[in-house]
This record gives structure tokens, sequence and C-alpha cells, in this order.
């Protein structure tokens, strides 16, 4: 069955450390990835779009990765800062625009 | 533009009984995906609708069930419920057109729904 895996369910940083939280997925081919963040009751909120053919997407001081033959997408923030504080999911996208399936979510703590 | 809205953002039923949510997408949004979201399951994926069709199911039981309306407002239902449906349900709506069009979702705040 598809499953999605993301590294860790907590990740502890410092603040100006780069984080790197990893997204792992098994049985599925997705056309795209996304990334969202999500905050305590509330809904998650869109960050980024990687599509199959891209290696690479940045915005501001986040960059996403997507390696098709690993079948993994990275998920990076650089020198981050206490309000990014939330947890961040990784989502798949079939070619109808559809996200069937969400990680579970890494929760990112940094602290000042 | 609004954002999705959800009503209502807190119900509490008693098991068997049966609970309707609804969601209002963001003006010229046609797609509208119902989750549910537990903290040991995480989001999970309910259905999808596209102009009124469905368009993607998830695995969850018969009970649940939607419907989107030709104004592209959705509702899901849930009959006889069972303890294990207290959950945040969330409904995220999207463009949702063909060709080049951005596939990123906009969540509402969400239903929280406890069943006692």
């Amino acid at each position: 069955s598809q499953k999605i895996e993301q590294n860790s369910e907590a990740l502890n940083i410092q603040e100006g450390k780069t984080a790197t939280l990893t997204c792992n997925y098994t049985n599925y081919s997705p056309a795209y990835l996304q990334w969202y963040r999500q905050d305590p009751g509330r809904g998650p909120v869109f960050l980024l779009l990687i599509r199959e053919n891209e290696k690479e997407k940045r915005k501001e001081r986040l960059k996403v990765t997507f390696d098709t033959t690993l079948k993994q997408s990275l998920f990076h923030i650089t020198a981050s800062q206490p309000a990014d504080s939330a947890t961040y999911l990784c989502a798949p996208i079939n070619q109808a625009g559809t996200a069937l399936i969400f990680g579970k979510g890494t929760t990112l703590s940094v602290s000042s | 533009k609004a954002g999705v809205t959800q009503t209502p953002r807190y119900l509490i039923k008693t098991r068997g009984q049966q609970v309707t949510l609804s969601c209002s997408p963001i003006s010229g949004h046609r797609s509208v995906s119902w989750y549910q979201q537990t903290p040991g399951q995480g989001l999970q994926f309910l259905f999808e609708y596209f102009s009124e069709t469905q368009r993607n199911k998830g695995n969850f039981p018969g009970r649940f069930s939607g419907r989107q309306f030709s104004n592209s407002r959705s509702e899901m239902n849930v009959s006889t419920l069972e303890l294990g449906d207290s959950a945040l349900y969330l409904c995220a709506s999207s463009p949702g057109a063909s060709g080049g069009y951005s596939y990123e979702q906009y969540f509402g705040p969400g239903t929280r729904l406890t069943v006692t």
C-alpha cells in the first residue's frame, strides 16, 4: 500500500541553524509533492510544491528537493527562527492534483 | 478573498447519532477535499469533490459520505457515530482547473467533533 514516512516525529534545533526534514514515500509515483505547515489548532498552510521533473525549489529561507529515484523529498529551513516552530507535513500529489495521503508530520522546535 | 470556512467549529455528539459538517470553499475554487485528523493517524484523506462529482475516495467506511453543490459548497455526513470518529475534520479547497493550475490546497480551520 502507499506509504509516507517523515523522518522523525520531533526535531529540536537552535536558532540560526538549518533544519532538514525528510519525507520518504513507497508504492507511489507522485507527479508533485507539497509541503505544508500546521500550527496547533489550525489547518495546514501550503508552503511549497515541487514537480517530479524539478530537482530543487526555493522560497525565501525554504528549500525543497525531490529525488524520484530515492523516492524522497527533503525540506530545509535555513537560518531558523523560533517562529518556524510548527509541524511540517509532506503530501505527494497525483496527476489529478489530489493529495490522497499526507505524512504524519515532523514537529520542529527552534530554541533561541 | 475570504478563506475556507467550516461550520460548526465544535460539535459534541453521542454514539449512534449522525452529523453533517459544512464547508464553503474559496470563491472560484471547484475542488473540495475532506480530511480526518487524529493524533494517532495524522491527516487522512476522506474524499474529494470536483464540480459536484466525487473524484477520489479514501479508505473510510460507507458511514462517511459527502456531496458538493453547484456553488462548490460541500457537506460531509457521518452516520451512526462511533467513539473513534472523534477527530478534527478539515476541508480544503483548490482551483482544480485543468492545465497549469495551482495544486495548492487551502485548508479551513476545521470542525472538532467529539463523540461521547
